[in-house]
């Protein structure tokens, strides 16, 4: 019930377009959404965050959708550039209780 | 910007030794996090660290793990005796004082065991 399960593996997208990866928990007890960028060499960076009072949270090329009743939250990551190309990790944790990782996606932006 | 400092970057040890890696959080943050990631895979959480004690640990924090924080700003993980396995990332992470908000990680100690 802890498990947090990630969408695609891996992704390659073209520069310009939009990037997706999806994530899907469990337990219905979390109450905060993070997602992670990790760059190869680096710890995990946040990158952007959301509460499922929301349904959606922009910032800036970066957008979460969060579906409460599916269980579903995913990345949107518009106008892709190769500046992008790192492994982002969807989160999930309930107050200030361990974070449960996704198991990751390498995003490539390719030219 | 304040930030989680881990050294050291990188530990090459032989099977059987002990290691001490080492954290310095952000310093008004309370709660403190050991994870770790085996190369290519997910992130993984070691043990959780408030008030002086720890407060959840996972499966994998047996009891050649320990953590502590010896003069209230290191905090530090200790693998009695380390195994092959136990190569991996190690990240510190600190979250802070009103909680509920982002967790701050370290850049890493990579543990290669040979």
């Amino acid at each position: 019930q802890q498990q947090v399960k990630q969408s695609p593996q891996s992704l390659i997208v073209q520069k310009g377009g939009i990037s997706i990866i999806n994530c899907a928990y469990e337990n219905t007890a979390f109450d905060y959404f993070p997602w992670y960028q990790q760059f190869p060499g680096k710890g995990p960076a946040l990158l952007i965050a959301i509460r499922p009072d929301v349904s959606e949270k922009k910032e800036g090329r970066f957008t979460i959708s969060f579906n409460k009743s599916a269980k579903q939250f995913s990345l949107h990551i518009m106008d892709s550039q190769p500046g992008d190309s790192a492994t982002y990790f969807c989160a999930a944790t309930k107050g200030n209780e361990k974070l449960t990782f996704g198991t990751g996606t390498r995003l490539t932006i390719i030219p | 910007e304040p930030e989680v400092t881990q050294t050291p970057s990188h530990q090459v040890t032989q099977m059987g030794q002990e290691v001490i890696l080492r954290c310095v959080p952000i310093s008004n943050h309370l709660y403190f996090y050991w994870y770790r990631q085996i190369l290519g895979q997910k992130v993984e959480f070691l043990v959780s660290f408030y008030n002086n004690e720890i407060s959840e640990k996972s499966e994998i924090f047996d009891d050649q793990f320990s953590v502590e924080r010896p003069d209230g700003s290191n905090f530090t993980l200790k693998i009695r005796s380390t195994k092959l396995e136990d190569s991996a990332m190690y990240f510190c992470a600190s979250f802070p004082r009103t909680g509920g908000a982002e967790a701050f990680f370290g850049q890493g100690t990579r543990l290669t065991v040979v």
